[in-house]
């Protein structure tokens, strides 16, 4: 069966520093692979999406980049966090019609 | 232009009785999809019911029924004696055109809260 793995669940950070968060999809093959982010009380806003390994398309400017460096694995990276970074990240994957979330890491900038 | 609106911030609904989340999108793509997500508080996100634009029936899952109304762009959630665990948030979403490498765009939520 089809399981996706996120982490870390949280992580609190400081501003300026990095950040490397790691998700990966086992069960299946060329996955599109989705990173989300969520404010607090709001929807998800989609950040980054891949069809494919090295593919990555940009839904919004910002701090932050992506990379598909495996077929089954995507990661969400910035050199140097801000405040306003914070907020509840989300991966995905899809195939066909479905779609599968993470558990999430909860991310705080102080 | 929000692609999904959402109007109820919050809705309270008795245990037992069934509520409507309304949810409208916006596209002019004819292919496309609808879902509905919920949200417990620990995050994870639950897939709950799906609808495609060519279906002709409406979808249902359970207690889980989708009211789609195509001509009124409107993909609205009914769930059938609630349950306290319901409480939540929910989340419709829709995806356009193709499957391949197609992306939700979510609705801002409505956080239901089921009373005892």
């Amino acid at each position: 069966s089809q399981t996706i793995h996120q982490w870390p669940a949280t992580l609190v950070q400081p501003v300026g520093s990095p950040l490397s968060l790691e998700c990966t999809v086992e069960g299946t093959s060329n996955p599109n692979l989705y990173w989300y982010r969520q404010a607090a009380g709001r929807g998800l806003q989609l950040l980054f999406y891949s069809v494919g390994i090295g593919q990555i398309s940009s839904e919004v400017p910002q701090n932050l980049s992506a990379s598909r460096p495996q077929d089954r694995q995507f990661i969400l990276s910035s050199k140097k966090l801000l405040l306003s970074d914070s907020g509840f990240y989300l991966c995905a994957w899809s195939l066909n019609e479905g779609y599968t979330f993470g558990s999430g890491t909860r991310l705080t900038v102080v | 232009a929000q692609k999904i609106t959402q109007t109820q911030p919050g809705m309270f609904v008795q245990e037992k009785e069934a509520v409507t989340l309304d949810c409208t999108y916006d596209t002019s793509d004819p292919s496309y999809g609808l879902f509905w997500y919920k949200q417990p508080s620990s995050g994870e996100m639950i897939f709950l019911i799906y609808q495609g634009s060519y279906d002709q029936q409406n979808a249902t899952e359970g207690r889980y029924s989708l009211n789609f109304q195509k001509a009124r762009k409107s993909a609205n959630l009914v769930i059938s004696a609630s349950q306290l665990g319901d409480s939540a948030m929910y989340f419709c979403a829709m995806r356009e055109g193709g499957t391949s490498g197609s992306r939700l765009t979510f609705g801002e939520g409505t956080q239901l809260t089921v009373n005892p």
